[in-house]
């Protein structure tokens, strides 16, 4: 089946720098790959996905890269802010949705 | 909660009671899912259902119920099999087509 690896578990920045986290998948037919946000005690919210016809999506600070060779697609996150604090989730919806383990990710003023 | 509801936002089980969290949503989505979310720990999907009257296990389904008679509906039921219940549960729908999910607020399940 379907296995997606998500690196780091967890990650320090100072306020101001970029951020960057990093999934593997394994089945080469997945052609969306979305991230998702999750404060805590919340509920996750997606942020930014991208299809497989594009290689880099952005919008304002975060932007999604794929490499569909290698199999694996990366949030980046610029000019971090305090607010961008959260646990955050990749997902491979081919054949079922799939999430990876998370990232824990401090923002230190 | 954009579309999505659940309900309610705190449950309190008690040893062997079955509770049953309910999970609505308006968004005309035919997909619905059940997750279930330990502290600190990722997302396992619980039961999912792709359209009216029909709903597959996913990876933790042992000791969970659900049913899917109305496409706006998809209640989940904690039975008493269910030997560790407490846990986040959350209710997501996606529309065919567009694999995005939408998420409910999320139901805080304590045994008691």
């Amino acid at each position: 089946g379907e296995n997606v690896e998500q690196h780091p578990s967890t990650l320090s920045v100072q306020e101001g720098d970029s951020a960057v986290i990093k999934c593997t998948y394994s089945d080469s037919a997945s052609n969306y790959f979305p991230w998702y946000k999750q404060e805590l005690g919340k509920r996750p919210q997606l942020i930014i996905d991208i299809r497989s016809n594009v290689g880099e999506k952005k919008d304002q600070r975060i932007a999604v890269t794929l490499n569909k060779t290698a199999k694996h697609f990366s949030l980046h996150i610029t000019e971090t802010q305090p607010e961008d604090s959260a646990v955050y989730f990749c997902a491979v919806p081919t054949p079922r949705y799939i999430f990876g383990t998370g990232t824990r990710l401090k923002v230190l003023a | 909660d954009g579309g999505i509801t659940q309900s309610p936002k705190y449950l309190f089980r008690k040893e062997g009671q079955n509770v049953t969290l309910s999970c609505e949503q308006n968004l005309n989505h035919d997909a619905m899912y059940w997750y279930r979310q330990d502290p600190g720990q990722g997302l396992r999907l619980i039961y999912y259902s792709q359209i009216v009257n029909d709903f597959q296990k996913g990876d933790i389904a042992e000791g969970y119920s659900v049913s899917r008679e109305k496409k706006e509906s998809f209640p989940l039921t904690v039975t008493s099999a269910q030997k560790n219940p407490t846990a986040f549960y959350l209710c997501a729908s996606s529309a065919t087509g567009r694999y995005g999910y939408t998420f409910g607020s999320g139901t805080r399940l304590t045994v008691v």
